[in-house]
């Protein structure tokens, strides 16, 4: 596809449901990020994956939260036993240079995850 | 550690002039631009590398002052399209990505 494409765009879940966010990145871009974004914030990072290795995983909140790109190139956030703090806009973005490069960021629309 | 951005929000008149300040009080390695529009993605508007390098849009400008680690966006003559929030990230040694907390700018008619 010509963009970074995230499914669903709207998530609701009930307190407690487990969900899972799929990113699909700009084919051949190594590099894809996880972000959260909070109403009116800036985007907070997730995790970080170059090709298939989770690099990075310090910006995860909590042990609920899980992210994987088994084969380099879609991943899957997943979040289990929603809480209401979850709620935001998660965002995914991919570059075709690693992390400390010029790696230009391409940003999906998101998924909006709204937790009752 | 997030960089700071200043102002929080800017309003101008068609044609006016802005500028938005990012600050970090890391060594950093590249400062990005990027806006986003109220329900949008943010879209790439700029990157500046150590060293001076820049790459991004024609009709932005940014600037780079090592000393300082700061970088400022310069927006001149702006038009009704540049509304929105624009962030500042910041890549630095041993350091993740960070995004700053977003400048909000409204371009009014």
């Amino acid at each position: 596809g010509a963009g970074v494409s995230q499914s669903p765009r709207y998530k609701v879940a009930k307190r407690g449901q487990d969900v899972a966010l799929r990113c699909d990145p700009i084919s051949g871009h190594v590099s894809l990020f996880w972000y959260q974004q909070a109403l009116g914030q800036g985007p907070e990072f997730l995790t970080y994956f170059q090709n298939e290795a989770q690099l990075d995983k310090s910006g995860l909140p909590s042990d609920r939260f899980f992210a994987e790109r088994p084969e380099g190139s879609v991943s899957t956030l997943k979040i289990q036993r929603t809480q209401q703090e979850d709620s935001a806009v998660y965002l995914c973005a991919s570059s075709d240079k690693a992390i400390g490069t010029k790696n230009i960021q391409y940003f999906g629309a998101g998924t909006r995850l709204s937790v009752l | 550690q997030q960089p700071v951005q200043s102002p929080q929000a800017v309003i101008l008149r068609e044609g006016e002039d802005a500028v938005i300040n990012c600050s970090s009080s890391k060594a950093l390695y590249s400062v990005h631009w990027y806006r986003q529009k109220h329900g949008e993605a943010p879209v790439f508007l700029m990157i500046l590398l150590k060293g001076g390098e820049q790459k991004g849009h024609d009709k932005i400008s940014t600037s780079f002052n090592e000393k300082k680690q700061q970088s400022s966006l310069y927006l001149t003559a702006s038009q009704l399209s540049y509304s929105g929030t624009y962030f500042c990230g910041t890549d630095s040694y041993g350091q993740n990505f960070v995004f700053g907390p977003g400048t909000r700018l409204s371009v009014l008619p």
